[in-house]
């Protein structure tokens, strides 16, 4: 089966502009993280969907980031406007909505913000 | 809140010895799920093995086996026979019970394979 597709796989930008990641989850996958991975640490969640319904924001920074999963398949996760300190990896992970089930990931995006 | 703590950030080992990867959590809940992801360099978490709570056997996947220890909170990650292919970011991982819910991961564990 085709895995969790992400797109870009890399982007620099400025600060103060704005970015949009996209991620396509595994089919059936009702299911989707965003995670956020600063370098030398682990990654933390931004944001959980269940169906096209936000499940976990609670990490999320909502003065800048923003997550959407309008039709409850891809998602696409936006920063605006982008700091340095948003320079990370971004993944995307996704799971079936059932118990005791494991969590799929994409290849992430790494963003550099200068 | 559940933590998770990694205290090795880096490691070696020689090619066909065995290594192990420590990891401590924390946590209040009584039943919960523990993983060993592997992060290569191209960036794409994969999941080593997991290990449910509620059972004492410890989990094994080929090369791969944990020394889950519950009342220590302690997950360890044993590999024999290292090759150069687990070269790579190991982290520790914990998830609430029944599943589905995040992952909430330790910092990592950075192994290197000797050849």
């Amino acid at each position: 089966e085709a895995g969790v597709a992400q797109s870009p796989r890399y982007k620099i930008i400025e600060k103060r502009q704005s970015v949009a990641f996209w991620c396509n989850p595994i089919s059936g996958h009702a299911t989707l993280y965003w995670y956020q991975q600063i370098l030398g640490q682990g990654p933390k969640l931004l944001i959980q969907f269940q169906n096209n319904g936000v499940v976990d924001d609670s990490q999320l920074p909502k003065d800048r980031f923003s997550a959407e999963r309008l039709k409850g398949v891809d998602s696409t996760l936006k920063i605006q406007p982008a700091k340095l300190e948003d320079s990370a990896v971004y993944l995307c992970a996704s799971s079936l909505n059932l118990p005791n089930t494991e969590a799929f990931f994409g290849q992430g995006t790494r963003l550099t913000v200068v | 809140a559940q933590t998770v703590t990694q205290s090795q950030p880096e490691m070696s080992v020689q090619e066909a010895e065995t290594v192990t990867l420590s990891c401590t959590y924390d946590t209040s809940e009584n039943n919960y799920y523990l993983f060993w992801y592997k992060q290569p360099p191209s960036r794409q978490m994969i999941l080593v093995i997991r290990q449910e709570a509620y059972k004492q056997q410890n989990a094994t996947e080929n090369r791969f086996s944990v020394n889950f220890q519950k009342a220590a909170k302690s997950f360890s990650l044993k590999i024999s026979d290292s090759q150069l292919g687990d070269t790579a970011m190991y982290f520790c991982a914990f998830m609430k019970y029944p599943g589905n819910t995040p992952l909430v991961f330790g910092k990592g564990t950075r192994l290197s394979v000797i050849a």
